[in-house]
């Protein structure tokens, strides 16, 4: 059964202190893999698509990076405004005309000052 | 350029009614998905409609439907609610789910007693 896995499950980090966030997948061929940021009572909101492995793209403080089997979200010198839950999503490639996002359970990353 | 805007943003329900939610999706994207989010979960995706056909759904029952309307804009019908259909239902929409990311609305907060 395709399925994505995140961890942890939480992390609570002092500002500055870097750290990184697993995405593990198992599809039978990706078609992307996407990160989202979801603060509490929101929607989420798009922060990168990666297609093959090997790839790295970042925004800020942020940088991911993907192999066959995982992606990596890399925080760098955290602030608490990054506070929020991560969440990870792929597209397989039975996924025909659809978009379809299967997403893991997301990471809830907690920055203290 | 406006986002994706869901209509309402709460609402509480009586197991057995129906309820339906209405999404309008960023200005030039022809396809829009909707998601159920449990709490504490990822989303799940529940179909998806193309310039007003459904090209694509998940793993839920009939008695969850849709429509898109010739300006793109979505509706979300649920049937016979059951109390674990309780969750955050989130439309996002894009303008080619494979070439760019989906834009998420902040999703209606649906509770059902």
């Amino acid at each position: 059964e395709d399925q994505v896995t995140q961890s942890p499950e939480a992390l609570r980090l002092q500002e500055g202190e870097s750290s990184s966030l697993n995405c593990s997948y198992t599809v039978s061929g990706l078609r992307g893999l996407f990160w989202y940021r979801q603060d509490p009572g929101k929607g989420p909101e798009f922060l990168f698509t990666l297609y093959s492995a090997g790839e790295e793209k970042e925004k800020e403080r942020l940088k991911a990076t993907l192999t066959k089997k995982e992606s990596f979200l890399h925080i760098t010198a955290p602030k608490p405004e990054d506070s929020a839950t991560y969440l990870c999503a792929v597209r397989e490639v039975g996924s025909g005309n659809t978009g379809k996002l299967i997403f893991g359970q997301g990471t809830t990353l907690q920055v203290k000052p | 350029e406006t986002g994706v805007t869901q209509s309402p943003t709460h609402l509480i329900k009586t197991r057995g009614q129906q309820v339906t939610l209405r999404c309008s999706s960023q200005s030039g994207h022809n396809t829009v998905s909707w998601y159920q989010q449990a709490l504490g979960q990822g989303p799940q995706f529940i179909f998806q409609y193309y310039r007003e056909e459904e090209n694509g759904r998940g793993n839920f029952p009939p008695r969850f439907s849709g429509l898109q309307f010739p300006n793109y804009s979505s509706e979300l019908n649920v049937n016979a609610l059951e109390l674990d259909d309780s969750a955050l239902y989130l439309c996002a929409s894009s303008r080619d789910p494979f070439l760019y990311g989906y834009t998420f609305g902040s999703g209606t907060r649906l509770t059902v007693v």
